[in-house]
């Protein structure tokens, strides 16, 4: 256990529609990231959030987008689903300072 | 893109050290080699971390070579629930966090 949840757990959606997914950061974690993880590939950096501002952003399109609020959870939003939107999207925790991450269980999205 | 190579699988019997090797020639001297593993239907779950110093930990030790150019996860007994995927990552240091940047990982079977 590592004090991060996110729900859902699973999700399906039709292409086209929005999604927010939610992260709930380990107490005392100022900065959140989010990946995304297709089958059989790595997680890839979407963005991170610190201090409720995005401070880094990895190659994803601006339908990608996320909150952070001022108790440290966030929220990605992602609009006008395609197929290959389908993944495994993780939330990750840390303090400030290269400090190691700790990740959500994921939230498995699969658009059809 | 990923700045560490790493062996698509490795087998390991169960109780028997397993090495995981990790190639990253092009390392900077601000870089850390951070290990990340993810168990089947988990999120990423940290391992180790080091500069350019031996580490160990309670789960596992960090050799880093003398050149920084590669470096090996040792898990002295494996047991089954150490099946898993391992990621070598190399992150650079600087006051604020970086994205952790996961490539495909090296799948670690332990057999019995």
């Amino acid at each position: 256990e590592t004090g991060v949840t996110q729900s859902p757990t699973h999700l399906i959606k039709t292409r086209g529609q929005q999604v927010t997914l939610r992260c709930s950061s380990q107490s005392g974690h100022n900065t959140v990231s989010w990946y995304q993880q297709a089958l059989g590939q790595g997680p890839q950096f979407i963005f991170q959030y610190y201090r409720e501002e995005e401070n880094g952003r990895g190659n994803f399109p601006p339908r990608f987008s996320g909150l952070q609020f001022p108790n440290y959870s966030s929220e990605l939003n992602v609009n006008a689903l395609e197929l290959d939107d389908s993944a495994l999207y993780l939330c990750a925790s840390s303090e400030q300072g290269n400090t190691e991450a700790f990740f959500g269980q994921g939230t498995r999205l699969t658009v059809v | 893109d990923a700045k560490t190579t790493q062996p698509t699988s490795m087998d390991c019997a169960e109780g028997r050290a397993a090495n995981l090797p990790c190639n990253h020639s092009t390392i900077s001297g601000n870089e850390y080699v951070y290990w990340y593993r993810q168990i089947h239907s988990q999120g990423p779950q940290y391992i180790i971390h080091g500069l350019k110093n031996n580490e160990t930990n309670e789960m596992a030790s960090l050799i880093i070579t003398e050149d920084r150019k590669s470096s090996t996860l040792i898990l002295p007994h494996a047991t089954l629930r150490d099946t898993a995927v391992y990621y070598c990552i190399v992150r650079v240091v600087r006051s604020g966090n970086t994205p952790l940047v996961f490539g495909k990982g090296t799948r670690l079977s332990v057999i019995a």
